[in-house]
């Protein structure tokens, strides 16, 4: 089974600057998809940025970045330039590129402050 | 393009009825539905997978006799909480899978159960 973790629950930042959240995950599976996404106060689940395990050029979306280490098992996104519409919740999810499924990590509350 | 809804986005039963919760997708078809739980500032729980014309498959603990699913065609998927109880309240979202593989999810914006 595989596992996604969120080491960080809350983290704040200024407007303007930069944020890096981590992931980390458990797998067997060579081929999977890993995802990050956004959750604001609606509440409306929100895919940010996805990433092919077999790419090794790293994902970018507009100011979200990713650091995909494999070897490592560490998926961690960048926000830059934060803006006040970015302050939710911050899913990193799991899926094996055969499957059906997402498993999420526990969630990483982000507060961007004016 | 790729949007579900859910409906109703609220909604509140009395202890010991049923309540149904409808998921579509908009502009595409979905073979394949999940529907998730989840607490408040938590994470999201599957609770099952539903695939157009054949039954569920639900998550390791979860009562199918209780939350019923339907997946009557490649655009709609229901949940229905029977005998609802307090502890069921919760907020329940739906997501669609598009194509193939695991990337092509879109979320519902989600309906909060509250069974009073």
């Amino acid at each position: 089974a595989q596992t996604v973790t969120q080491s960080q629950p809350e983290m704040s930042v200024q407007e303007a600057e930069t944020v890096t959240l981590s992931c980390t995950y458990d797998t067997s599976e060579n081929n999977y998809y890993l995802f990050w996404y956004k959750q604001p106060p609606s509440r409306q689940m929100i895919l940010v940025i996805r990433q092919e395990a077999y790419k090794q050029q790293n994902a970018t979306e507009n100011r979200f970045s990713v650091n995909f280490q494999k070897a490592a098992k560490s998926f961690s996104l960048k926000i830059s330039d934060s803006q006040l519409g970015d302050t939710a919740m911050y899913f990193c999810a799991f899926g094996k590129a055969a499957g059906n499924k997402l498993t999420f990590g526990g969630g990483t509350r982000v507060l961007v402050k004016p | 393009g790729a949007v579900v809804s859910q409906h109703p986005s609220w909604v509140i039963c009395k202890s010991g009825t049923s309540v149904k919760i409808e998921c579509r997708s908009l502009d595409f078809q979905a073979t394949t539905m999940f529907w998730y739980r989840q607490f408040p500032k938590q994470s999201l729980m599957l609770m099952a997978t539903s695939n157009e014309g054949s039954k569920a498959t639900y998550e390791q603990g979860v009562e199918k006799d209780k939350f019923l699913i339907n997946h009557a065609s490649l655009t709609l998927s229901t949940l229905t909480v029977t005998s609802a109880h307090p502890e069921d309240s919760s907020f329940y979202i739906c997501s669609a899978r598009r194509g193939q593989g695991a990337g092509e999810q879109y979320f519902g914006p989600g309906t909060r159960l509250t069974v009073t």
